[in-house]
């Protein structure tokens, strides 16, 4: 059966802090991949989407990027953490992607 | 650009029906999904429909479609406490992209 497991859980890190948040999926082959944010009581913005290796859409323009260095692997990175990069982030998977699936997402503090 | 709305908020008592609605823009979309999200996890997908159906049950939960209004609905019988949470709608059109409602948070009252 597929997993996706998404680590860390939670981070602390400081304003103008560096950040990588990892997400991997297991049990299949070739997913959409999905980085979203959930801002505190509000709903999902899409950050992110990758069909395939190396390739990367960007939804809205920001502070983060993306990287998808394995088929199954996609990566969240931040040179430079704002306050406003604070949230709850969700990486998802689909396959045929008429389901989309959901990590555990991580709960990111920036001080 | 695409859109969905939903009410913040419903509370009901428990054992009744509740009921979440859901409105959308793209007429292209292909399916629709019902999302649930406990505190501090990530999103269970509950149950999704195509768009050429009006109509899906699967067990306390009946999803209804009214694609010329572009409304969708989820109905919980028997609400219980474990049902409170955030209940998310979502669309998907023929590109690769989820649009996603704000979510409604449904309370259960003992």
């Amino acid at each position: 059966s597929q997993t996706i497991h998404q680590w860390p859980a939670t981070l602390v890190q400081p304003v103008g802090s560096p950040l990588s948040l990892e997400c991997t999926v297991e049990g299949t082959s070739n997913p959409n991949l999905y980085w979203y944010r959930q801002a505190a009581g509000r709903g999902l913005q899409l950050l992110f989407y990758s069909i395939g290796i190396d390739q990367i859409s960007s939804e809205v323009p920001q502070n983060l990027s993306a990287s998808r260095p394995q088929d199954r692997q996609f990566i969240l990175s931040s040179k430079k953490l704002l306050l406003s990069d604070s949230g709850f982030y969700l990486c998802a998977w689909s396959v045929q992607a008429n389901e989309q699936f959901f990590g555990p997402g991580t709960r990111l503090t920036v001080l | 650009g695409e859109d969905v709305e939903q009410s913040l908020f419903l509370s009901v008592r428990e054992g009744d029906s509740s009921v979440i609605n859901c409105t959308y823009t793209d007429s292209s979309s292909t399916y629709l999904y019902w999302y649930k999200q406990e505190p501090g996890a990530g999103l269970q997908l509950l149950t999704y429909i195509f768009s050429n159906m009006d109509m899906k049950q699967d067990q306390r939960l009946t999803v209804l479609l009214n694609k010329k209004d572009k409304h969708l609905s989820l109905r919980i019988a028997d609400t219980q406490t474990g049902d409170s949470a955030i209940y998310f709608c979502a669309e998907r059109d023929y590109g690769q992209n989820f649009v996603f409602g704000p979510g409604t948070r449904l309370s259960v009252l003992p």
